[in-house]
């Protein structure tokens, strides 16, 4: 089946305590990216790469890393993470980048992470 | 900035009828809109796009309208379903390598039965 899988689902932490959100995908796409969902602010993409080795800032990157060392995984990193990035984290991917044909994103269930 | 707007947060309509959901952008440079629908606790999933060569894209009981002069774009669903009771996104590619894809705030849709 094709998916997006992240993990974990859901995590309490603490501010400050590292913490990396694994996002895979099964579809052999070249193009992945990170989004966060806050009440009244929509959807607001937080890093993309268009393939290995190639990552890029969205709207909302401060915080945050990135690595694509493999094509089918794009982990988010928070180094240091703050009450502010308490939210619900999606990764996405499509075969294309957005804009060139269907531009369909296909996206992973969330990840509702709480910082205290 | 907003570069795509979704000024009305949420929507009641009844079974059967015609759901009219509306997108403004301020970019004239935009050529590609899409829209998703997102149910509670999953994540949001495609559901249909026009580019800007069209004024109009079909798809079932779903069709998008892009009014370019206006830079206006609505998603009518007819007839509106209580399965299509959603968060509905419009989203376009932003940027200047189109590689971002922006999203609205989204609209609530409540059909009731």
């Amino acid at each position: 089946e094709a998916q997006v899988t992240q993990n974990p689902r859901y995590l309490i932490t603490v501010t400050g305590k590292k913490l990396t959100v694994t996002c895979s995908q099964n579809m052999n796409h070249e193009y992945m990216s990170w989004y966060r969902q806050d009440p009244g602010l929509g959807l607001r993409q937080i890093y993309y790469s268009m393939n290995v080795e190639v990552t890029d800032k969205g709207d909302v990157p401060e915080g945050y890393k990135v690595s694509r060392k493999e094509k089918r995984n794009f982990p988010l990193i928070l180094e240091s993470p703050s009450p502010n990035q308490t939210s619900l984290y999606f990764c996405a991917s499509s075969l294309l980048p957005s804009g060139q044909n269907t531009g369909e994103l296909f996206f992973g269930e969330g990840s509702r992470l709480t910082v205290l | 900035d907003q570069q795509v707007k979704q000024n009305s947060p949420s929507l009641s309509v009844q079974e059967g009828r015609i759901s009219i959901l509306n997108c403004d952008y301020t970019n004239s440079m935009f050529d590609y809109f899409l829209w998703y629908k997102k149910y509670p606790a999953e994540g949001p999933t495609f559901l249909i796009s026009i580019s800007s060569i069209k004024d109009k894209n079909e798809d079932g009981r779903f069709t998008v309208f892009l009014n370019k002069s206006a830079k206006h774009l609505s998603l009518h669903i007819v007839p509106s379903q209580p399965g299509d009771s959603a968060v509905y996104f419009c989203a376009t590619p932003s940027g200047g390598s189109n590689y971002k894809l922006t999203f609205g705030k989204g609209t609530l849709l409540t059909v009731n039965p």
